[in-house]
């Protein structure tokens, strides 16, 4: 079966720095999505990966490693505004999108 | 960017009714349109994925005849929940796909949250 794992919650201070691993096993690969999610809202485009290394885009940055089935999102100098839900999806063999169930990011003060 | 609108943002109605959400894409045309389910606290579930001009594939567990898809050009798309329940209220999310670059990006609309009563 297709899997998309990441974990379910994490926590971390304002101006911190935060990974959010992704692994997946999916029936072929065409690119890995990050979406950011806030509650009650629709998801929006961070990062797509599809080629192994780092993409980096102002604070998010995110990381591709197509033989470990591997990916991360890393925000810098996190803001409070960055709580949400952040949703790592893949794109299979037949370019349909898995996704994973989201990080829940908790930011503190 | 590219824009995706849906319409409503919200709505209320009475069990057993029939609902109609629209998705357009507003400044591009969109080779697929997907809608999702999404509810409370749990990740997007794809529940169809339309093709202009031909009959949506629907995900499995997904019943078509409940959840009627019409994709009638490339720019707008409909999902009409027919006899709804309680047990259909949720949010609804649906994406447009443009190819860009060869990756088929999805771009969500805002959402709507419907509410059977």
């Amino acid at each position: 079966g297709q899997n998309i794992d990441q974990p379910t919650e994490m926590t971390a201070t304002e101006g911190a720095i935060v990974q959010i691993n992704c692994t997946y096993q999916t029936s072929g690969f065409n690119g890995l999505f990050w979406y950011q999610q806030h509650a009650g809202e629709a998801p929006t485009f961070l990062s797509y990966n599809v080629l192994d290394g780092l993409e980096e885009k102002g604070r998010f940055s995110s990381f591709l490693s197509r033989s470990k089935g591997y990916s991360y999102l890393l925000l810098k100098e996190l803001q409070m505004k960055d709580s949400a839900s952040y949703l790592c999806a893949v794109k299979d063999s037949n370019y349909q999108l898995i996704w994973g169930a989201g990080t829940k990011l908790i930011i503190k003060p | 960017g590219a824009v995706v609108s849906q319409h409503p943002s919200w709505v209320i109605c009475k069990s057993g009714t029939s609902v109609k959400i629209e998705c357009r894409s507003l400044d591009f045309q969109a080779t697929t349109m997907f809608w999702y389910r999404q509810f409370p606290k749990q990740s997007l579930m794809l529940m169809a994925t339309s093709n202009e001009g031909s009959k949506a594939t629907y995900e499995q567990g997904v019943e078509k005849d409940k959840f009627l898809i019409n994709h009638a050009s490339l720019t707008l798309s409909t999902l009409t929940v027919t006899s709804a329940h309680p047990e259909d209220s949720s949010f609804y999310i649906c994406s447009a796909s443009e190819e860009v670059a060869g990756s088929y990006e999805q771009y969500f609309g805002p959402g709507t949250r419907l509410t059977v009563t």
